[in-house]
């Protein structure tokens, strides 16, 4: 069964330091997601991404953060200027169609980052 | 603003006991509910959604707009239920906002 990949599954970092996370959605998937869960909070929608542009973001997701779908396959989440408060669980996510309504979407493991 | 509530953080029941999980929620428009289950060392997956009312697992969930709840169900709690649920809302067009959690414990 196909699954999302996360890579990698633990990444280490020094505040001020850029961090580019990666993901690869199904391969026949439209939408895609980013999610973070800070130890011991909720998770928290980031932003979601549709036809080669940001459809929604939180609060959370400033202009230290960006996304970008560089090829075919990835979909990457890039922190510009990592704060300590960054320090959380990542989560990707792909879905068919609009996710709720006919499908559903598939989470990645996620990736642990962590800023020193 | 939306908001969903889970009271509980963990919640732990002994194996054929009934477990009850619940989830409050708060938004204006039309919602649509999800849940979510974590079992450990596994990735996050939907357990179920209100607009299908289906029953996945022996899991069942009701949404009531008049308590603005979306609890869920199961009538014996199995040990390979113990993990960690979460309730999430569908709002404008492709956000969603997720509770707390819940850890569901099953004691043999």
């Amino acid at each position: 069964e196909p699954e999302v990949t996360q890579t990698p599954s633990h990444q280490v970092t020094q505040m001020g330091q850029e961090v580019i996370l990666r993901c690869v959605p199904i391969s026949n998937h439209l939408y895609f997601y980013w999610y973070r869960q800070i130890l011991g909070q909720k998770v928290e929608f980031l932003v979601s991404f549709y036809n080669n542009e940001i459809s929604e973001k939180s609060e959370i997701f400033d202009d230290q953060f960006s996304v970008e779908r560089p090829d075919g396959s990835n979909f990457t989440l890039k922190i510009r200027s990592t704060k300590l408060e960054d320090s959380a669980m990542y989560f990707c996510a792909s879905s068919d169609e609009l996710a709720g309504v006919t499908d559903t979407q598939y989470f990645g493991p996620g990736t642990r980052l962590t800023v020193l | 603003a939306q908001r969903v509530t889970q009271p509980e953080k963990l919640l732990s029941v002994f194996k054929g006991a009934p477990v009850e999980l619940k989830c409050n929620y708060s938004y204006s428009g039309s919602p649509e509910l999800f849940w979510y289950v974590q079992y450990s060392r596994q990735r996050l997956q939907l357990l179920l959604r209100h607009i299908s009312r289906e029953s996945i697992k022996g899991f069942t969930a009701d949404l009531n707009k008049g308590e603005t709840s979306f609890h869920l169900k199961k009538p014996f709690a199995q040990e390979e239920d113990s993990a960690m649920y979460y309730c999430a809302l569908l709002y404008n067009f492709n956000k969603f906002y997720f509770g707390s959690g819940t850890k569901l414990n099953v004691k043999p």
